[in-house]
């Protein structure tokens, strides 16, 4: 069955902690996205990946770095963390088939709860 | 630009009743949607998704969509509704970006509570 993992399902993490979440996925996905989750507001993209080393811009990228120096492992990285990254950090995986991705949906991993106090 | 519309943010149903959850888009291409289900604690799961072909689509755990392009909309429902099917519920839509890659953009969800 496909998988994608997340290191981490709960982190408590203090203002100006450098942060490292970790999303390991076993199905060969050229796509992974980081996306963060808050009441109200739905699925934010924060930054995403087309394959190996490389990452473009999301909606949100602010204060968030990514590295995807495998294909498999796609990290996303805070910087110094602030308590309005408090949230849920969701990381999702896509297959590309016949140079199309637009048909195939994303397979999610459980979810980081990350808490910056 | 493409952007989705839940309209209700929660949604109160009796065991056996029909669950209704909807979902209007805006898309100046024709639109790939999904719908995806997240229970307590997880991540997200994909329930069904339209690309072309059938505009009714069947998914898991009963549910299914009809893709309307006339009213841009791709409301969920399911005829009766379980215990089991309290969750958010998430519509989402296709957006071409740069280089031809594709992202999905999501509505803010609706979360659907069932009471016996």
């Amino acid at each position: 069955d496909v998988k994608v993992t997340q290191s981490s399902r709960y982190l408590v993490k203090r203002t100006g902690e450098k942060v490292f979440l970790e999303c390991v996925q076993d199905m060969d996905h050229e796509n992974m996205f980081w996306y963060r989750q808050d009441p109200g507001l739905g699925l934010r993209l924060i930054y995403f990946s087309y394959d190996v080393k490389m990452k473009e811009k999301g909606d949100i990228p602010e204060g968030y770095s990514v590295s995807r120096e495998k294909k498999e492992r796609f990290s996303l990285i805070l910087e110094s963390a602030s308590t309005n990254q408090t949230s849920m950090y969701l990381c999702a995986s896509r297959v590309i088939i016949q140079g199309l991705s637009q048909n195939y949906g994303y397979t999610f991993g459980s979810g980081t709860r990350l808490t910056v106090v | 630009a493409q952007s989705v519309t839940q309209l209700g943010s929660h949604v109160s149903v009796s065991e056996g009743a029909l669950v209704l959850l909807r979902c209007n888009y805006s898309s100046s291409v024709p639109p790939y949607l999904f719908w995806y289900v997240q229970y307590p604690n997880q991540g997200l799961q994909l329930l069904l998704k339209y690309t072309t072909g059938a505009t009714l689509v069947k998914g898991i755990n009963g549910f299914e969509a009809e893709f309307k392009k006339s009213e841009t909309s791709f409301h969920l429902t399911k005829p009766s509704a379980h215990m089991s099917d309290a969750a958010e519920y998430f519509c989402a839509v296709s957006r071409i970006i740069t280089g031809g890659y594709n992202k999905l953009i999501f509505g803010a969800g609706t979360r659907l509570a069932v009471h016996p």
